[in-house]
């Protein structure tokens, strides 16, 4: 497809436990981004990713996150120890270059800790 | 730390009347602003945009205004229609940053 998609769609999950959430931008957007959207907020933003590397992962809210870009493309966004709190909508965007191109969202993935 | 709210989290509006969002942001170096809507189950989706040396600029039914004194912007949609229920959030970018902030979302409800 065209678009940004994000696998799973939704995911249950322990408390304590190890989950990944994948992401898979526009082909040949250098700029991901991840975002972390609670029940009635807006999207909050995590990482940043230009092409391989994080330019700014000053989001991410303690060291239980990280995330990965490994060949410039897929990201994968992961999350060890998870609790409770973590539970959301993990938004993944692209753009062209960053910056100020348009970005363009995933589907998210709600992520449910129980 | 930099914030970016909404001055009301509810908006209904009868099906052909204008609707008019307001977003409030705090950093007067930001640059650029963009509407997005969202759907239940969906991302957001962009709507329109402006940047700084602009204070309006429109698009097909939805026009946004921004204030730089006041750090103030506005989505407008004309003849309101029900695919134009959703939430909508303002966000803020800085050039120099590389992130956007996002407002909290103002649900909007188009009455038939």
């Amino acid at each position: 497809g065209a678009g940004v998609s994000q696998t799973p769609s939704n995911k249950v999950t322990e408390k304590g436990k190890y989950v990944e959430l994948r992401c898979d931008p526009i082909s040949g957007h250098t700029a991901l981004y991840w975002y972390r959207q609670s029940l009635g907020q807006g999207p909050e933003f995590l990482i940043y990713f230009q092409g391989t590397g994080a330019a700014d992962d000053s989001g991410l809210p303690n060291d239980r996150f990280f995330a990965v870009r490994p060949e410039g493309s897929v990201s994968t966004l992961k999350i060890q120890r998870t609790e409770r709190g973590d539970s959301a909508v993990y938004l993944c965007a692209s753009s062209g270059t960053g910056g100020s191109d348009e970005q363009f969202f995933g589907p998210g993935t709600r992520l449910t800790v129980l | 730390g930099e914030s970016v709210g909404l001055h009301l989290p509810t908006l209904s509006v009868q099906e052909g009347d204008n609707s008019i969002i307001n977003c409030a942001y705090s950093n007067s170096a930001s640059d650029y602003f963009i509407w997005y809507k969202q759907e239940s189950g969906k991302g957001p989706q962009f709507i329109i945009d402006i940047r700084s040396n602009m204070d309006k600029r429109q698009g097909q039914r939805v026009t946004v205004l921004l204030n730089k004194t006041v750090k103030h912007l506005s989505l407008q949609i004309a003849a309101t229609q029900p695919g134009d229920s959703a939430v909508y959030f303002c966000a803020v970018y800085t050039s120099g940053t590389y992130k956007y902030i996002f407002g909290t979302g103002t649900r909007l409800k188009v009455l038939a």
